[in-house]
């Protein structure tokens, strides 16, 4: 089956410490986001990449971190400098420069404790 | 002007009625507005999309009515059931543009009762 795949489902962090979410995709898209959910505010993009070891600060990348080392994968860190980091993750993939199609994830929910 | 405006922001329909849902937007390089339905503790999918060429398109009991020159766009859910239930987020991009990814809007809750 072809999709995103996002891990883990739920997610517990201690205040302090840093914490990484997966997010592979099988769909051969050039172009894959990270967006942050909370209620009432809709999808708010973190970063997003176009191409393989390159990436760009979305409108609210404070206190994240991205890479992008194999077109497949675009794992995303929260850090400890991230002040509420409590929020369900959304990760995405779609086709550069064309219809923007974007597919989602199932999405993680981290919560701190 | 890269916003994307959602109305309203729930929304309760009886079973066999209409839903509709308004956006708006200020971006007059958009040129791809799709709408996407997510269940709860779900990733939104595709629902349907429309681009600025065409005034309507219809799929189903879903239907995406366009006003460029009023720079908005609705989604009409036609026989609402029970189903439809959902959180509904218009959005908007300009596939031309250097960062090609999609304004949400901030969602519309559905829910549909029996």
């Amino acid at each position: 089956d072809g999709g995103i795949t996002q891990s883990p489902k739920y997610l517990f962090r201690k205040e302090g410490q840093n914490v990484t979410l997966s997010c592979e995709q099988n769909l051969n898209h050039d172009a894959m986001y990270w967006y942050r959910q909370d209620p009432g505010q809709g999808l708010r993009l973190i970063y997003y990449s176009q191409i393989v070891n390159d990436f760009q600060k979305g409108d609210i990348a404070e206190g994240y971190s991205v890479s992008r080392e194999k077109k497949e994968s675009f794992p995303l860190t929260v850090t400890s400098a991230q002040k509420n980091p409590t929020a369900f993750y959304l990760c995405a993939s779609s086709r550069t420069g064309l219809g923007t199609e974007a597919f989602f994830g199932q999405g993680t929910r981290l919560t701190v404790v | 002007q890269q916003q994307v405006k959602q109305s309203p922001q729930s929304l309760i329909v009886q079973k066999g009625g209409i839903s509709i849902i308004n956006c708006a937007y200020e971006n007059t390089a958009f040129d791809y507005f799709p709408w996407y339905q997510q269940f709860p503790g779900k990733g939104p999918a595709l629902l349907i999309a429309i681009r600025p060429d065409v005034s309507e398109k219809k799929e189903g009991r879903f239907t995406i009515s366009f006003n460029k020159s009023a720079k908005q766009f609705s989604l009409h859910i036609m026989d609402s059931q029970p189903g439809d239930s959902a959180t509904y987020f218009c959005a908007a991009s300009n596939r031309g543009g250097s960062q090609g990814n999609l304004i949400f809007g901030k969602g519309t809750k559905l829910s549909v009762k029996p």
